[in-house]
């Protein structure tokens, strides 16, 4: 079973922050936080991830929290190909490295 | 260009055929996997490869048998499939077994009559 929580859906304006909530109460200390996404009739695809540290990239911020059982997904402005499916997953090392994929969180964009 | 290709991207057959699902990296990836998406409920994790050799079956039924000859193929070899065998199959790399990135395909969607 997936070891996240995330609603079940959110809603965005295009062109305006969107933050993505995701529990992980169960974390252990060495589990990495992905996120990926899957948009309409495609694979899913990598976002962002991290450890401790808040972390950036070109598509994201992941925003951890200190304790380590909450973090946020942020995109900066959304756009109406970011509405998608979003996964919070937790992972290990080796087999503890495996993708439990929970159903995610499906964002919609509005115009 | 997502650096895994699948094909077919659809494929319909029927309860007595046999037919074979690829997948394609170049991507210099070790690890490679199987995952079945059906309607309305998560991705399931099916294999595991780390350097051609298979790490995890996840309860699998044996009508789904995998094959991967090199580090850059994949294949999901399909007989005697049931219904509710319809689904998206994605197949995904990475660098290493763990916590490295997934790529993924877009995907076989398999339809049995």
């Amino acid at each position: 079973d997936a070891k996240t929580t995330q609603p079940n859906s959110m809603e965005s304006n295009e062109e305006e922050p969107v933050h993505l909530p995701c529990n992980h109460s169960t974390i252990s200390g060495t589990d990495y936080i992905h996120w990926y996404r899957q948009l309409p009739s495609q694979g899913p695809e990598y976002v962002i991830h991290g450890l401790t540290s808040n972390v950036n990239n070109r598509m994201a911020s992941l925003a951890i929290a200190e304790d380590r059982k909450s973090s946020t997904l942020i995109l900066h402005r959304a756009t109406l190909r970011d509405a998608a499916v979003y996964y919070c997953i937790t992972r290990g090392g080796g087999s503890q490295g495996n993708l439990i994929f929970g159903k995610g969180t499906k964002l919609s964009v509005k115009p | 260009e997502t650096g895994v290709t699948q094909t077919p991207r659809h494929l319909v057959m029927g309860m007595t055929n046999k037919k074979s699902l690829k997948c394609e990296q170049h991507l210099g990836h070790n690890a490679m996997y199987w995952y079945k998406q059906s309607a309305k409920k998560p991705l399931e994790l099916m294999f595991v490869y780390n350097f051609k050799e298979q790490t995890e079956n996840n309860s699998v039924p044996s009508r789904f048998s995998p094959e991967c000859p090199n580090s850059s193929h994949l294949f999901l070899h399909l007989h005697t499939l049931q219904p509710e065998d319809s689904a998206l199959y994605l197949c995904a790399s990475s660098q290493d077994w763990g916590s490295q990135p997934q790529h993924f395909g877009d995907g076989t969607r398999l339809s049995i009559l």
